[in-house]
């Protein structure tokens, strides 16, 4: 009964590759986050889909591109992974409707570029 | 804008003592604010969130905060630290549209 499930939860692999992680959420939310957690533990968030509708979508590299089928799938897909890229990734949604929604989060998927 | 400052980048307490985890923020309307705990090698888990009803907010495993809008401050407290609450501790802040913006986080160490 996992509210909010990403996978892989470990992904190693070396720097020029393209990876994907995935995200899924089952409480029915109309919103889905991505988050990179640095390695001083700040957390920044990356992008935003609200009904598979892109509406946050801070600066990233365009190397980072979320996909959405459907409401309650977010997937990020990264390409020609670099170094600088290694930290924890996390996946959150909400329920949009008024303020103060809180964003129940992932495990976290931990990449690793060699 | 909206922000959040921790103050405090570790805090160390003894098991059975009270522990202050400090939160300033600085926001430019009538904000949400939350607290969530970060175990190691874990996702993110609610402990508590302000969203302008009672100022006194009482959260899961014994933690409870304040609202202070005169201070702009947001303080997490428990009376009596268990060895389970060593975590990091983030301090959020919310305006509007579900956007959040995290503190840097507080570590929070107990010891026996």
């Amino acid at each position: 009964d996992t509210a909010v499930s990403q996978t892989p939860k470990y992904l190693v692999t070396q720097m020029g590759n393209d990876k994907s992680i995935k995200c899924e959420q089952n409480l029915g939310h109309d919103t889905m986050y991505w988050y990179k957690q640095d390695s001083k533990k700040f957390l920044k968030i990356m992008f935003s889909y609200n009904n598979k509708e892109l509406i946050i979508n801070e600066t990233v590299p365009n190397r980072f591109s979320p996909k959405s089928p459907d409401k309650a799938h977010l997937n990020l897909h990264i390409n020609s992974l670099e170094l600088g890229d290694s930290a924890v990734y996390f996946c959150a949604s909400s329920q949009t409707s008024g303020q103060g929604r809180e964003q129940y989060f992932g495990p976290g998927t931990r990449l690793t570029v060699t | 804008a909206q922000s959040v400052t921790q103050l405090d980048s570790h805090v160390s307490v003894s098991e059975g003592t009270p522990v202050l985890l400090r939160c300033n923020y600085s926001s430019s309307y009538s904000p949400s604010l939350f607290w969530y705990v970060q175990h190691p090698n874990k996702g993110l888990q609610l402990l508590l969130k302000y969203t302008s009803a009672a100022t006194l907010v009482k959260g899961i495993n014994g933690f409870e905060a304040e609202f202070k809008k005169s201070e702009t401050s947001f303080h997490l407290t428990k009376p009596s630290a268990h060895m389970s609450d060593a975590a990091e501790y983030f301090c959020v802040v919310s305006e509007g549209y579900s956007t959040l913006t995290f503190g840097k986080g507080t570590m929070l160490l107990v010891s026996p």
